[in-house]
């Protein structure tokens, strides 16, 4: 069936560091991925997405590129802020009989100054 | 203003209650969900309804019933509560149908269900 696995947390860095946050998934056909944050007291909000193989999602400096060779769509970020803390969750959408998100267990990461 | 709101954010009740958990969402969507986070953290959808009609309905226990009563709202009651009805419940909302095609919804913070 259709499934999203994601790193456990927590990821704790200091402030300017790399970030990744592997994402691998397992589905049929094509999906659509996305990556979505949940900042403290806040509700899920969709960070960014990609349609198709090689596709390259990108907003507030957070990339991630979808690999169909790998099934994977990590999240990355070059230099990370105390902002950045929240938690992380990786999507995909089945497209078999209704159109669903099907989302990972999600990723808290946890960025000190 | 907070674009999709829950209440109660946090819902502490004995097994075999009912209770209802609301949501409101201020931003014009035609479609309204309710997801499930399960105790190992993943986000399972159990509902959706796009303008006020049901239109996906997961296998859940039937002592869930969404209820809504105009789009802008859909509220969750669920009857004889369960130990293993613990959980956060999100609501979301998105402009139509086709939310899940583009990844555009809007959740609100949850709302923590703890049953003793």
């Amino acid at each position: 069936g259709n499934s999203v696995t994601q790193m456990e947390g927590p990821v704790t860095l200091s402030e300017e560091a790399f970030l990744t946050i592997n994402c691998t998934y397992t589905a049929t056909g094509y999906p659509s991925l996305f990556w979505y944050v949940q900042y403290p007291g806040e509700g899920l909000q969709l960070l960014l997405k990609a349609t198709k193989a090689d596709d390259k999602g990108s907003n507030k400096g957070f990339e991630a590129t979808y690999r169909k060779e790998t099934t994977s769509f990590h999240l990355e970020k070059g230099s990370v802020q105390v902002s950045d803390s929240a938690v992380y969750f990786c999507a995909l959408r089945k497209t078999y009989n209704t159109d669903k998100l099907i989302f990972g267990t999600g990723t808290r990461l946890q960025v000190f100054p | 203003d907070t674009a999709v709101s829950q209440t109660p954010k946090y819902l502490v009740t004995q097994m075999g209650n009912d209770k209802s958990i609301k949501c409101e969402q201020n931003l014009g969507h035609d479609t309204m969900y309710w997801y499930k986070q399960d105790s190992k953290k993943f986000l399972k959808i159990m509902f959706s309804y796009n303008n006020k009609e049901l239109i996906i309905n997961e296998t859940v226990p039937n002592r869930f019933s969404p209820k809504s009563p105009d789009k802008a709202h859909l509220n969750l009651h669920i009857n004889s509560l369960e130990l293993g009805d613990s959980a956060v419940y999100f609501c979301a909302s998105s402009q139509d149908k086709e939310g899940a095609r583009t990844g555009e919804l809007f959740f609100g913070e949850g709302s923590r269900l703890t049953v003793l």
